[in-house]
Formats: C-alpha cells, structure tokens, sequence
C-alpha cells in the first residue's frame, strides 16, 4: 500500500464547478499535510496546510480527519487558471521526510 | 525575497560525465532537500539537510552526493549517473524554526537532467 493516494484522476470540469479531492495516508505518525499545486514543467507550490479544524482559503476549503487518515481539497467556482496537478503531501519525522501523494490531475474547460 | 534558485536549469551529460547541481536560497532557512521527479510521477525526496549536516538519505546510490557548504547553498554532485536517472532534480528549502513539522517548502524550478 502506498504510504499517500490519491483519486487518480483526472478531473475533467467546467467552469463554475465544485470540484473535491481526496487524500489518505497510513502513517498514523504523519504529522503535518498539506496540499500543493504542480503546474506542467513548473515546480511544485503550497496551496494550503491542512488542519484537524479545517481551513478556508477563498475558493479552497481542506479539511482533515486523523481518526479516518483521510485528507480532502475542495475547490469551488472552478476557474480555467486552476488546471493543474493538485498532490496531498503529508511529512513526519518532525517534519523533515516528506511524502508526496502521486498527484491528481485537474482539467478545468471554458 | 522568497526565491530559491537552481543553476543549471538544463543539464545533458554522458555516463562517464562528472557534473554538480547547485542550489541557493537568501532566506534564512535551515532546512534544505533534494527531490528527484520523474515524468508523471510526484517529487521522491533524496537528501535532508538541516543546520548543514545530513539528516536524511533515502538509500539514495552513491553516484548521488549532496554537499552543503552553508546554510544558503546545496550542491548535488553527479558522478556514473546511468540513463534511468534523467529526470527533474528539485531543491527545496524550509525555516526550521521550530524543529518541528509543520512548515512549508519553497521548491525552486529545478534542474533537467538528461543522460545518455
């Protein structure tokens, strides 16, 4: 089993749409997640850390449940400049190893 | 300025090449990392440096050797690198302020490694 997966995607979606992603993880001794953005041939930037109480960013609501292990990316009002890849990213060992999930690939269409 | 920097931003070198990649962040941070990215795949971390020593080597083959000079720089020296090693070599940098996990990586835009 993977140590992060991810929905395999892609996500095909239109403009305007609600768009969730989903993230598990099997070490309980994860520590700190997160989610980041991959544009092609770019590299990866931090969209939000995730905390058990939930967080908002605009358009970006993550959500965590350490009990489950499961991490979760919702996006509303889709805009075509959010195609991208999104990765859950989970770290341990106080922080310094880090895991990237295998990424989920988002298309978002006029 | 929260920029981190890799030179060279392309890289095209024979099995038998010895080569060096080379990382740099004015941050302040303490904490550097390289990732190895193949196509399609999502960033494998290498090496962990904190406060400059090596915290952490994922079984990472001795044809990779990381140096950090000092606490802005991060070199990746490259020696009998075989074809399967091409990829898009990323560096990453992080406070380390509190010795604790929770902080977020800057990446810089990589290097391309292409052997042949």
């Amino acid at each position: 089993r993977k140590e992060v997966e991810q929905d395999p995607g892609p996500f095909n979606v239109p403009e305007g749409a609600t768009v969730a992603f989903n993230c598990t993880y099997s070490n309980s001794a994860s520590q700190s997640f997160f989610w980041y953005r991959q544009d092609c041939r770019k590299e990866p930037k931090l969209l939000m850390s995730v905390y058990s109480s939930g967080n908002e960013d605009g358009r970006f609501t993550a959500q965590l449940n350490r009990a489950s292990q499961y991490i979760s990316l919702l996006i509303r009002d889709s805009k075509l400049s959010d195609s991208a890849t999104y990765l859950c990213v989970v770290s341990l060992l106080g922080g310094f190893k880090t895991i990237f999930g295998a990424g989920t690939r988002l298309f978002v269409k006029a | 300025d929260t920029e981190v920097t890799q030179t060279p931003k392309h890289l095209v070198m024979g099995m038998t090449n010895k080569k060096s990649l080379k990382c740099e962040q004015h941050m302040g941070h303490r904490a550097m990392y390289w990732y190895k990215q193949k196509a399609k795949k999502p960033p494998e971390l290498m090496f962990v440096y904190s406060y400059e020593k090596l915290s952490i080597n994922e079984s990472v083959p001795s044809r990779f050797s990381p140096e950090c000079p000092n606490s802005s720089l991060l070199n990746l020296h490259l020696h009998a690198l075989q074809p399967e090693d091409s990829a898009l070599y990323l560096c990453a940098s992080s406070p380390w302020t509190s010795g604790s996990a929770g902080e977020t990586q800057y990446f810089g835009p990589g290097t391309r490694l292409l052997v042949l």
